[in-house]
């Protein structure tokens, strides 16, 4: 089966730091391009950030832009969200999600980052 | 700033059919923006219904179906039923490697 499972969220001042991972069991994980897509409480989805199968190619959505930086380990078949210079604006829960002809059609369950002081 | 726009919602009949629409605050929306369609339930993650338009995911029922209608994405519900209600993201690639989602639509099965 399957499965992406994501962790790393937690509570966090404003422009503070959190590093989010996503673990990938039952896929060839080196073999896909990955995306981080978020959504803040009582709204709709959001794209963050993609990256290639090889790292090759990174895309982030505007707001986060110099902020946020996405990577993978291959090896350990694990992606990666390095969050800086967080903002309230930032709160949400936080899915990782598998790209399939530039969709998205794996997601892991979310993990819940909350910006607050 | 390119909107994606959605109903915020819509309510259908048990058995009924159900349209929903994905569009653009300018422009038409094609098959080239491959459109995606995913369901999502309160507290849980999303589900991927259809993506490339028309092409269901592993294990959707093909009472789901994806279109273009006019200068819109669709996804359409045939048979609508109580376990459906939920809210109904589209998500269109915009190029660049830039994805936008729309606002979403409450589905009520009443």
């Amino acid at each position: 089966e399957v499965q992406l499972v994501a962790s790393g969220g937690g509570l966090v001042q404003p422009g503070g730091s959190l590093r989010l991972s996503c673990a990938a069991s039952g896929l060839t994980f080196s073999s896909y391009n990955m995306n981080w897509v978020r959504q803040a409480p009582g709204k709709g989805l959001e794209w963050v950030s993609y990256i290639s199968s090889s790292s090759d190619i990174i895309y982030y959505v505007d707001s986060v832009k110099g902020r946020f930086t996405i990577s993978r380990d291959n090896a350990k078949n694990s992606l990666y969200l390095q969050m800086n210079s967080l903002r309230t604006e930032d709160t949400a829960v936080y899915y990782c999600a598998k790209t399939t002809v530039l969709a998205f059609d794996i997601w892991g369950q979310g993990t819940m980052v909350t910006v607050s002081s | 700033q390119t909107v994606v726009t959605q109903e915020p919602s819509f309510s259908v009949s048990p058995g009924g059919t159900v349209t929903l629409t994905c569009g653009l605050s300018s422009g038409s929306v094609s098959s080239s923006y491959y459109p995606s369609w995913y369901q999502q339930t309160p507290g849980q993650a999303p589900r991927t219904l259809i993506y490339s338009t028309n092409t269901r995911s592993s294990g959707v029922p093909d009472r789901f179906s994806g279109s273009i209608l006019g200068n819109k994405a669709a996804l359409t519900i045939t048979g609508a039923q109580a376990d459906d209600e939920s809210d109904y993201y589209c998500v269109l690639y915009m190029g660049s490697g830039i994805w936008v989602f729309g606002g979403g639509t409450k589905l009520t099965v009443l």
